[in-house]
């Protein structure tokens, strides 16, 4: 199986911050990478695909880079609604694994 | 619009089986691979295993081979996960997530069904 790997675990930020999270996954998914954010008790959401791609609906601070293994979601300027767990997932190969996640927290 | 619709929250005894629903609508379900993603309480999410309801192709991760079935009646849009005799360990929030592109596997996540609650306990 790929492993996908988060980092941070926790990310401690302001609303106005720029702020990136990264994913690496433990041999090459090309660019077969997205991100997900889910709040608490609620569903998760999907934001990026295929690495870069942005979701319809999802705000353009939002935005996906990388490829090959490492990956980065950048959200270019917090917003309060944006303070929920991020979650990437490789769907190269199968099991698609998710990374273990990034709780992003206000400061 | 497209929606998945999952059955509602089990309560169970160690030993007993079970079996959870997710109802797809308004697109084709049978062109869609459906997959199911456990989450325990306070963790994150792990992807168990995917679906092609059009001939019911399956994948299971090896974490859930042999511990779950994943079925699917097209004939009702249905997809389905199910226990032959549950552990408290499998007490969790259970998801079902469509595949965004049609037909491949090789795709997101973009609709999620609400979750389906499932307890274990003695």
């Amino acid at each position: 199986d790929i492993q996908m790997t988060q980092s941070p675990s926790t990310l401690s930020a302001s609303v106005g911050d720029r702020v990136t999270i990264t994913c690496r996954a433990s041999q090459s998914i090309s660019s077969w990478l997205a991100w997900y954010q889910q709040k608490p008790g609620k569903v998760p959401k999907l934001l990026i695909y295929k690495a870069s791609g942005l979701e319809s609906g999802v705000p353009s601070r939002f935005s996906g880079s990388g490829s090959g293994t490492e990956f980065n979601l950048t959200i270019s300027s917090l917003q309060p609604d944006d303070f929920a767990t991020y979650y990437c997932q490789q769907y190269n190969s199968y099991p698609g694994t998710f990374g273990q996640g990034t709780n992003l927290e206000i400061k | 619009e497209v929606h998945l619709v999952q059955s509602g929250a089990e309560v169970k005894k160690p030993g007993e089986s079970l079996k959870i629903s997710c109802k797809g609508s308004g697109y084709s379900f049978t062109s869609y691979w459906i997959g199911w993603v456990r989450q325990m309480p306070g963790k994150g999410l792990e992807w168990m295993g995917i679906i092609y309801p059009g001939d019911s192709d399956t994948i299971y991760s090896p974490s859930f081979q042999g511990q779950v079935t994943i079925s699917a009646d097209k004939s009702i849009s249905t997809a389905y996960l199910q226990w032959s005799s549950l552990k408290a360990s499998d007490t969790a929030m259970y998801y079902c997530a469509r595949t965004s592109l049609v037909t491949t596997i090789r795709s997101a996540f973009d609709i999620w069904g609400q979750g389906t609650m499932v307890t274990v306990s003695s």
